[in-house]
């Protein structure tokens, strides 16, 4: 069975920086790529960014680049995302994803990030 | 960036109906259009891929049809277990969008 179990999310002051982690198992990870979605408070859905199988291509929504990174360690099998320099309208609910005949397969439970002083 | 625009934003239906929720693209998608439910602090769920694949252990009383710009996800016979919100996601160019969801409310 598909686990994907994020971590990482708290409360963070504007400007900060916060790194979120989804630990992956019951597939094999280092053949699927993955993806983040979130979903701000009472919100519909936003594609966040996608990491192939290898790490080597990386996407990212316009609004996160050049803040945001997204990672994967396939030894670990372990998906991140590095969030920098978060402003309000960072804050959400953040999910990893499988990425799957180009739609959001499997989902972990998710991990609020609140962006506030 | 592709807009997806999803009607209507909400529906009221009883449980057996059938619901029909549509969902159109800026310019055309071929067939890369997917379709998740999510419930009340949960997860979202991977209902169609493709526009019209049924993802495994989903209701058969759930289909999607279109291509191009215009899609289609019915219900055949609304359960109390499909009140939810649904969205359309688009998959054909990056950034992958969603349209704003459809919420099923019991009537």
């Amino acid at each position: 069975e598909v686990q994907l179990v994020e971590s990482g999310g708290g409360l963070v002051q504007p400007g900060g920086s916060l790194r979120l982690s989804c630990a992956a198992s019951g597939f094999t990870f280092n053949s699927f790529w993955m993806s983040w979605v979130r979903q701000a408070p009472g919100e519909g859905l936003e594609w966040v960014a996608l990491i192939k199988y290898d790490g080597v291509e990386r996407y990212y929504v316009d609004s996160v680049k050049g803040r945001f990174t997204i990672t994967r360690d396939n030894a670990k099998n372990s998906l991140n995302l590095q969030l920098n320099s978060l402003t309000a309208e960072d804050t959400a609910v953040y999910y990893c994803a499988t990425y799957v005949h180009r739609a959001s397969d499997s989902w972990g439970q998710g991990t609020l990030v609140t962006v506030s002083s | 960036d592709i807009q997806m625009t999803q009607s209507p934003s909400s529906v009221s239906a009883s449980v057996g109906d059938r619901v029909t929720i549509t969902c159109r693209a800026s310019q055309g998608i071929s067939t890369w259009l997917a379709w998740y439910q999510q419930k009340p602090g949960k997860a979202p769920k991977l209902l169609i891929y493709s526009a019209s694949n049924l993802q495994s252990g989903v209701p058969s009383r759930f289909s999607g049809s279109g291509s191009g710009t215009d899609f289609t996800l019915t219900i055949s016979s609304l359960q109390p277990e499909d009140f939810a919100t649904y969205y359309c996601q688009q998959g054909n160019i990056l950034p992958l969008t969603f349209g704003g969801g459809t919420k099923v409310e019991i009537k």
